[in-house]
């Protein structure tokens, strides 16, 4: 069965601290991994995606599937970091539907 | 230009009612793709459109929910003999083409009483 599994319903950490939320997958072949993020009052935007293999805001993430996870990891966290960030799962190559995890709220202290 | 528009941003109402959720997509997106989010869950998808044929409806949860797009542009997902447990936010996103990003609108928040 395709799934994403986010362990974390909260991560807290403080300003300057190194980030990283977890995501695990199940696929039967070549996944294609995404993370959304969606900012307090705003709406839900594409953070990143495997395939680019971009650091946006200083995230990255990368695909180990030999473990099959995806974590994104910021080694120093600002408070505008401060949001739900979702992983998701290309689900079908051909309809572009995703699948996404639970998602983990990321609380940067000051 | 504008992102994607779903209207109403809340709806409430009571238990066996119909209702019908709007989206306007990007102007010249033509895929279009409905997903449901419950409290606490991330999205789940419902259904996805390419142009005015749903190519995909196997997230639909049963058939009181029904989902158009007559002209290829603004969508309609209809819920009828609407139950407390259809209460969530609906999301609508769409997309340009099949290796572009997926543009989520603000949701409708649903309230089943």
């Amino acid at each position: 069965a395709q799934r994403v599994t986010q362990p974390e319903k909260l991560l807290s950490v403080f300003k300057g601290a190194p980030v990283e939320l977890k995501c695990n997958y199940s696929y039967s072949g070549s996944p294609e991994l995404f993370w959304y993020v969606q900012y307090s009052r705003q709406r839900l935007q594409l953070l990143l995606r495997h395939i680019s293999r971009e650091s946006i805001k200083g995230f990255t993430a990368d695909l180990n599937k030999g473990e099959t996870s995806f974590h994104l990891k910021k080694p120093f966290a600002q408070e505008e970091d401060s949001a739900m960030y979702y992983c998701a799962l290309l689900g079908s190559s051909n309809t572009g539907k995703l699948i996404f995890g639970q998602g983990t709220t990321l609380q940067v202290k000051p | 230009g504008a992102g994607v528009s779903q209207t109403p941003s809340n709806k409430v109402t009571e238990k066996g009612k119909y209702v019908e959720l709007r989206c306007d997509p990007i102007s010249g997106h033509t895929a279009l793709y409905w997903y449901r989010q419950s409290l606490g869950q991330g999205p789940e998808f419902l259904i996805y459109f390419q142009g005015t044929g749903a190519a995909d409806d196997s997230g639909l949860p049963n058939d009181r929910f029904f989902a158009v797009r007559p002209e290829g542009s603004v969508s309609t997902l209809k819920i009828q003999r609407t139950e407390r447990g259809d209460s969530a936010v609906y999301l609508c996103a769409s997309r340009f083409g099949l290796n572009q990003p997926q543009h989520f609108g603000d949701g409708t928040r649903l309230s089943i009483l």
